[in-house]
């Protein structure tokens, strides 16, 4: 079935550092990708979506581009800030779009 | 405005009891859903619910027993009350099927 693999955290960045998040799907046709982002204590809150091929999502400084050739949504940032610091999940509709299925979130922690 | 709100925020219960979790979206959505979130973030779809009608039961106990009011509102009622239910569980909504889900802050259940 439709499914997201994440790489795993957590993953520790200084500020100002670069960061990607890979994300790799299966899925049947070209669904929409998305990237939620959760802070400590809080829910989910969509960051960026894309919806078909080639699309770019941005959102806060944070891009990812829906590649078919890789069936990739890779999550990226030039300079990342403390205030990043938390969970990120990609994930895409599955199950006739009814639901999302989440990848399992990687912790990031950005540091002074 | 709050576009989606569940209350309550934290609920701690002993073993056996059963309560309930509300849910109400202010967004118009005619699809909502509740998610199980585990101790290590991992989050997976429970029930999905367009126009009040069960569409997805995501092989939940019966002990779980969602209920849709209206097309606002989602209720999440919990009979007896096991140690594994201890977890985040989040409301959300979208407008159709494979558009992005709004989700609630969450309600982080307890169980002694």
């Amino acid at each position: 079935g439709d499914s997201v693999t994440q790489m795993e955290g957590p993953v520790t960045l200084s500020e100002e550092a670069f960061l990607t998040i890979n994300c790799t799907y299966t899925a049947t046709g070209y669904p929409s990708l998305f990237w939620y982002v959760q802070y400590p204590g809080e829910g989910l809150q969509l960051l960026l979506k894309a919806t078909k091929a080639d699309d770019k999502g941005s959102n806060k400084g944070f891009e990812a581009t829906y590649r078919k050739e890789t069936t990739s949504f890779h999550l990226e940032k030039g300079s990342v800030q403390v205030s990043d610091s938390a969970v990120y999940f990609c994930a895409l509709p599955t199950g006739g779009g009814n639901k999302l299925t989440f990848g399992t979130g990687t912790q990031l922690k950005v540091e002074l | 405005d709050t576009a989606v709100s569940q209350t309550p925020k934290y609920l701690v219960t002993q073993m056996g009891n059963d309560k309930s979790i509300k849910c109400e979206q202010n967004l118009g959505h005619d699809t909502m859903y509740w998610y199980k979130q585990d101790s290590k973030k991992f989050l997976k779809i429970m029930f999905s619910y367009n126009n009040k009608e069960l569409i997805i039961n995501e092989t939940v106990p019966n002990r779980f027993s969602p209920k849709s009011p209206d097309k606002a509102h989602l209720n999440l009622h919990i009979n007896s009350l096991e140690l594994g239910d201890s977890a985040v569980y989040f409301c959300a909504s979208s407008q159709e099927v494979y558009n992005e889900q709004f989700f609630g802050p969450g309600t982080r259940l307890t169980v002694l």
